[in-house]
């Protein structure tokens, strides 16, 4: 019930295309989910984050979309660019009595190729 | 711009030896974790740490593991006697708030391979 499920592995795109990752949790604690971007040899930077009392966010090329209902949620990155290209992780968490632990999913390998 | 600060990038060590990877949070910082990354593999949780003491630890986080903050700024993670299986990167975190909505910084890694 902890994990969160991450989709595609990996993903190719041409510059300027609309990459789309998805994600999908069970546990209905989870209260605030974040998007990471990570670049090889370095540590995941937070991209973008949500919390389930909105449907989507923007800032700048990147949007989330969340279905509550659901329990998905999902990234997308508008006009893709070469330097896009990282890997991209999806994470879910809730306050718990410990200290709001992050639990992420498996990443998404995206390439945008010119 | 402030920075979470790991040391060192990389360590090679023999199986069974002790391993301690530092870490130097964000100064005003105030929640800590350990995350371990298998190579090609997800980030998973090893620990979180507040007010000088574990707060939440994972399974991963057996007897072998253990954490420490000697001196108010150094967080160190110790592996008393490392497994091939430890081979991994380990990141440190650290949040300034314990809301949700505080963002968790991530050091660069140190990559540990056991041998």
């Amino acid at each position: 019930q902890q994990q969160v499920k991450q989709s595609p592995q990996s993903l190719i795109v041409q510059k300027g295309g609309i990459p789309i990752i998805n994600c999908a949790y069970e546990n209905t604690a989870f209260d605030y989910f974040p998007w990471y971007q990570q670049f090889p040899g370095k540590g995941p930077a937070l991209l973008i984050a949500i919390r389930p009392d909105v449907s989507e966010k923007k800032e700048g090329r990147f949007t989330i979309s969340f279905n509550k209902s659901a329990k998905q949620f999902s990234l997308h990155i508008m006009d893709s660019q070469p330097g896009d290209s990282a890997t991209y992780f999806c994470a879910a968490s809730g306050v718990t009595g410990g200290g709001n632990k992050l639990t992420f999913g498996t990443g998404t390998q995206l390439k945008v190729e010119l | 711009e402030p920075e979470v600060t790991q040391t060192p990038s990389h360590q090679v060590t023999q199986m069974g030896q002790e391993v301690i990877l530092r870490c130097v949070p964000i100064s005003n910082h105030l929640y800590f974790y350990w995350y371990r990354q298998i190579l090609g593999q997800k980030v998973e949780f090893l620990v979180s740490f507040y007010n000088n003491e574990i707060s939440e630890k994972s399974e991963i986080f057996d007897d072998q593991f253990s954490v420490e903050r000697p001196d108010g700024s150094n967080f160190t993670l110790k592996i008393r006697s490392t497994k091939l299986e430890d081979s991994a990167m380990y990141f440190c975190a650290s949040r300034r708030d314990r809301g949700i909505s505080g963002e968790l910084f991530f050091g660069e890694g140190s990559r540990l391979t056991v041998l």
